[in-house]
């Protein structure tokens, strides 16, 4: 089946330091991707959609500014976290829909701890 | 937007007894519901799903059922086994205005003791 690569799938880092996330789409090309975000034993949360060679689309309540989503290719999608702080830890996972069968797949998960 | 309720948030029973488990959704515009199994740390994998123009879908000792007019669907594990131990989640899609996403209900988490 379609693969959806993240990485990294840890990074700890310090208050204050941005950090990127890839999501690289292996087999397919997609041209729109999601973000989610989810809280230990929560939910995933659709944090915004992203389109090749066009800004993201955020839900309403995620800061844009603070989560910087650029998708400049059909295979790639990046998250950038930006000053980081603690409460921006979580688990972050990207998805994309494969144009031939529809269906959505997940990348591993990228958990982000900042200090 | 759409808000998607899932029923119960816990789960358990006995090995080879059945589970259900039941999502309704808000936006009668949805048109696919998938199922995804979620184990601790990883990512969620699709077990089933189905799309608003059929009423049940089967696949071994799963199925799903989707009732359009009252707007919710159900998840049925049959002949549950220790390793069906996980957190589902039940989806629906919603259109978010350059394409399609999907909303996921907050997850039941099944416990299948031996």
């Amino acid at each position: 089946g379609a693969v959806v690569s993240q990485h990294p799938s840890r990074v700890i880092c310090k208050s204050g330091t941005s950090v990127k996330i890839e999501c690289r789409s292996l087999d397919f090309q997609a041209t729109t991707m999601f973000w989610y975000r989810q809280f230990p034993k929560q939910s995933l949360m659709l944090m915004a959609t992203s389109n090749e060679g066009s800004k993201a689309t955020y839900e309403q309540g995620v800061e844009k500014d603070k989560f910087l989503i650029n998708h400049a290719s059909l295979t790639l999608s990046t998250l950038t976290v930006t000053s980081a702080h603690p409460e921006d830890s979580s688990f972050y996972i990207c998805s994309a829909i494969s144009g031939f069968t529809g269906e959505l797949f997940f990348g591993e998960g990228s958990r982000l701890t900042v200090l | 937007g759409e808000n998607v309720e899932q029923h119960p948030s816990t789960l358990s029973v006995q090995e080879g007894d059945s589970a259900v488990i039941k999502c309704t959704y808000s936006d009668s515009a949805s048109n696919y519901f998938p199922w995804y199994k979620q184990e601790l740390g990883k990512r969620p994998q699709l077990i089933i799903d189905i799309r608003s123009n059929v009423g049940e879908k089967k696949d071994q000792r799963i199925a799903v059922t989707l009732n359009k007019t009252a707007k919710h669907f159900s998840l049925h594990i049959t002949e549950t086994q220790p390793e069906d131990s996980a957190v589902y989640f039940c989806a629906a899609s919603t259109y978010r205005g350059s394409g399609y996403a999907l909303n996921f209900g907050k997850g039941t988490s099944l416990l299948v003791t031996p």
